[in-house]
């Protein structure tokens, strides 16, 4: 089973700030990776695929990279409305487990 | 607009079983996983399992093993999960969602459905 490790848990940061969260796979998974944002009480909405590939309507203020074992999600410019948890999942074989998680909170 | 509609919230005593259901509108099962997650209060996404209805392949995470099923009706485009032995840890929002395709990210999910265990 892969395991899935985000740094940093919580990240306190100014709207504008440019921010870079990280994931960390425990073997290799290619560029089977995705990004989801998870704001109170709703559920989990998708930002990447394939580590670098923007979701449907998500904006380009949002990028992903990465491959094999480390990824990076870059949010260029925070608003308000992206104060929120992030998750990684991998995708490269059963079980698609999930990191921790990293809260972003405004500093 | 593809959209995952979940059954509504249950209280459940311990050692019982729960099932839930989760209806798809807008789209179809058709070359698409569906997976069950769970969120315990506070905590982070738990992978439960998968189902991919068209080559009827299924996976359950480790400790979910013998007691959780997945299920799909097609006819009637609904997803189920089914956990028995069910114990406080248990208690949480469970979703249903549904991937990009068979691998991939998951694109659409249910609203959630809060699971309570107590005696």
């Amino acid at each position: 089973e892969i395991v899935m490790t985000q740094s940093p848990v919580t990240l306190s940061v100014s709207p504008g700030e440019r921010v870079n969260l990280s994931c960390r796979a425990s073997q290799s998974i290619r560029n089977h990776l995705a990004w989801y944002q998870q704001k109170p009480g709703q559920a989990p909405s998708l930002l990447i695929e394939a580590a670098s590939t923007r979701a449907a309507g998500v904006p380009a203020r949002f990028s992903g990279s990465g491959s094999g074992t480390e990824f990076t999600l870059t949010i260029s410019s925070l608003l308000s409305e992206d104060f929120a948890v992030y998750y990684c999942q991998h995708y490269n074989n059963w079980p698609y487990s999930f990191g921790q998680g990293t809260r972003l909170e405004i500093k | 607009q593809v959209q995952l509609a979940q059954s509504g919230a249950e209280v459940k005593k311990p050692g019982s079983s729960v099932k839930v259901s989760c209806v798809l509108s807008g789209g179809t099962f058709d070359n698409h996983a569906i997976y069950w997650v769970r969120q315990a209060p506070g905590q982070g996404l738990d992978w439960m399992g998968a189902l991919v209805p068209i080559f009827g392949l299924s996976n359950y995470a480790q400790n979910f093993r013998g007691r959780l099923l997945i299920t799909t009706d097609e006819s009637s485009l609904t997803a189920y999960m089914d956990l028995t032995g069910l114990t406080s840890d248990d208690t949480a929002i469970y979703f249903c969602a549904r991937g990009l395709r068979v691998g991939g990210g998951i694109d659409v999910w249910g609203q959630g459905t809060t699971v309570t265990v107590s005696s």
